[in-house]
C-alpha cells in the first residue's frame, strides 16, 4: 500500500493479557518509530528502529513493553501483562531518513485495557 | 528535554473566521514541524520550518517561525469545517520527535 498501515485498529484486552500490535511501514523507509498517545495529549516517543536495529528505546515505559523489527520492515510492539494505564492509541511512523526527520504516520491502534 | 507549549488548548469558531495558534519552546528549535491529526487517524505533516523568521504558506494556512527559532505560529484564514482537527507542533532535528499537547480546533458550519 501507499501509506503506513497498522493492525488491529482496535484492541480490547483484559488486564494481565499480552497484546501484539503490528506496523507495516512505507516500502523502502529505513526508519520506524513507535509513539504512545494518551487521550487529549500529543504523541510520546517510545522507540526507534533503523532497519532491524533498535537504536533508541528510551521511551518504553516499562520492561513489559517490547518492540522488534527482525527483517527491517514490519515491526511488532508487544505489551505483556497489560495494565489499565496502558490504554492509549499506539502510533507507528516511518521515514526515509530525510534531513529534517519528516515522518509518515499510520492510523494507530487504539488499545483499551479493562 | 525540550518542552513545547501550545496555545490555546481548545478553540471553537464559526466557518469563515480567522484564527491563530501558537507553539513555544523553552529552547531553540533546530527545525519545527506542524501536523494535523483528525479523529481516528495519525498525524499528517503540514510543513517543516527551519530558518528563523521563515514564513510558509499552504493555501489558507500561514506558518511563521520566530526569529530566535523558539516559537512558531499557524494562522488559518477563512476557516472551513474541513480544518477541524488537532494541530500539533513538534521539534525535529534528532531521531525522535517531541510533540506539544496540541490545539484542538473545531470549525462549526
Amino acid at each position: 500500500g501507499a501509506g503506513v498501515s497498522q493492525s488491529p485498529r482496535y484492541k480490547v484486552a483484559k488486564r494481565g493479557q499480552d497484546v501484539a500490535l503490528r506496523c507495516d511501514p512505507i516500502s523502502g523507509h529505513v526508519s520506524l518509530f513507535w509513539y504512545q498517545q494518551a487521550l487529549g495529549q500529543g504523541p510520546e516517543f517510545l522507540t526507534y528502529f533503523q532497519n532491524e536495529a533498535q537504536l533508541d528505546k528510551s521511551g518504553l515505559p516499562s520492561d513489559r513493553f517490547f518492540a522488534e523489527r527482525p527483517e527491517g520492515s514490519v515491526s511488532t510492539l508487544k505489551i505483556q501483562r497489560t495494565q489499565q494505564e496502558d490504554s492509549a492509541v499506539y502510533l507507528c511512523a516511518s521515514n526515509f531518513r530525510g534531513t529534517y526527520n519528516e515522518q509518515f504516520f499510520g492510523p494507530g491502534t487504539r488499545l483499551t485495557v479493562l | 528535554t525540550q518542552l513545547l507549549e501550545q496555545s490555546p488548548q481548545f478553540l471553537s469558531i464559526q466557518e469563515g473566521e480567522n484564527l491563530t495558534v501558537y507553539c513555544n519552546s523553552s529552547s531553540v528549535f533546530s527545525s519545527l514541524q506542524w501536523y494535523r491529526q483528525e479523529p481516528g487517524e495519525g498525524p499528517v505533516l503540514l510543513v517543516t520550518v527551519v530558518t528563523g523568521g521563515e514564513v510558509k504558506k499552504l493555501k489558507r494556512l500561514t506558518f511563521q517561525f520566530g526569529d530566535a527559532r523558539k516559537d512558531s505560529s499557524l494562522h488559518i484564514t477563512a476557516a472551513q469545517p474541513g480544518d477541524t482537527g488537532l494541530y500539533l507542533c513538534s521539534q525535529g532535528g534528532s531521531e525522535k520527535l517531541v510533540f506539544g499537547k496540541g490545539t484542538k480546533l473545531t470549525v462549526n458550519p
